[in-house]
């Protein structure tokens, strides 16, 4: 058990730049989930997958948010034309594909910094 | 829509004593989850303790506990023998039955005192 992993930890980028964050959860772990949290407050519900399937997304995750896992196992989160108010922690977590209430491994986050 | 309320920003205690995170949540539904998580300084989100409603005992882990009250919709974290170590921002967080995501409170930020 390797954990859940995310790339980078930190990014920092100019206003109207995109980026791109990756996550690799736990292997054998069907569900992904992404999460935004900004410095004092809980983490925000972004989307959720389960294997390559993406089954929710918030009304935070606007037209410029895009999350794939295309082969059911790494993730990919893209924010294209960044704005300032995209700065937060951006976390990933995933869950093992057996009954609900099943708790989420966390990964460490990517801060990012829009300038 | 589910919420969780954490009406205590901060809070402190001297170690080796004993401290109760206060967390009430809204939900409709008869069955679901309730998670206590834990966000030290190094931003790593970990699990304290779980909950399922339909279990009407308090559940435990070491020196943590919980004071579950299902009809007052009221879950709180009580951490006996504070330690140092458990300086932290803490989360409550609730799961619907069918599973999915987590709704996260604001968080309480800890202090764990010498």
């Amino acid at each position: 058990d390797t954990g859940v992993s995310q790339n980078p930890r930190h990014k920092i980028t100019k206003r109207g730049q995109n980026v791109t964050f990756r996550c690799d959860p736990i292997s054998e772990h069907n569900r992904l989930y992404w999460y935004r949290q900004t410095l004092g407050q809980g983490p925000e519900f972004l989307t959720y997958f389960q294997n390559e399937a993406q089954l929710e997304k918030s009304r935070l995750l606007s037209d410029r948010f895009s999350a794939e896992r295309p082969k059911g196992s790494f993730s990919t989160l893209e924010i294209q034309r960044t704005e300032q108010g995209d700065s937060a922690m951006y976390l990933c977590a995933s869950s093992p594909p057996v009954r609900a209430g099943e708790k989420l491994f966390f990964g460490s986050g990517t801060q990012l910094s829009v300038l | 829509a589910q919420t969780v309320t954490q009406s205590q920003p901060e809070m402190s205690v001297q170690e080796a004593e004993t401290v109760t995170l206060s967390c009430t949540y809204d939900t409709s539904e008869n069955n679901y989850y309730l998670f206590w998580y834990k966000q030290p300084p190094s931003r790593q989100m970990i699990l304290v303790i779980r909950q399922e409603a339909y279990k009407q005992q308090n559940a435990t882990e070491n020196r943590f506990s919980v004071n579950f009250q299902k009809a007052a919709k009221s879950f709180s974290l009580k951490i006996s023998d504070s330690q140092l170590g458990d300086t932290a921002m803490y989360f409550c967080a609730f799961m619907n039955n069918q599973g999915g995501k987590l709704i996260f409170g604001q968080g309480t930020e800890l202090s764990v005192k010498p």
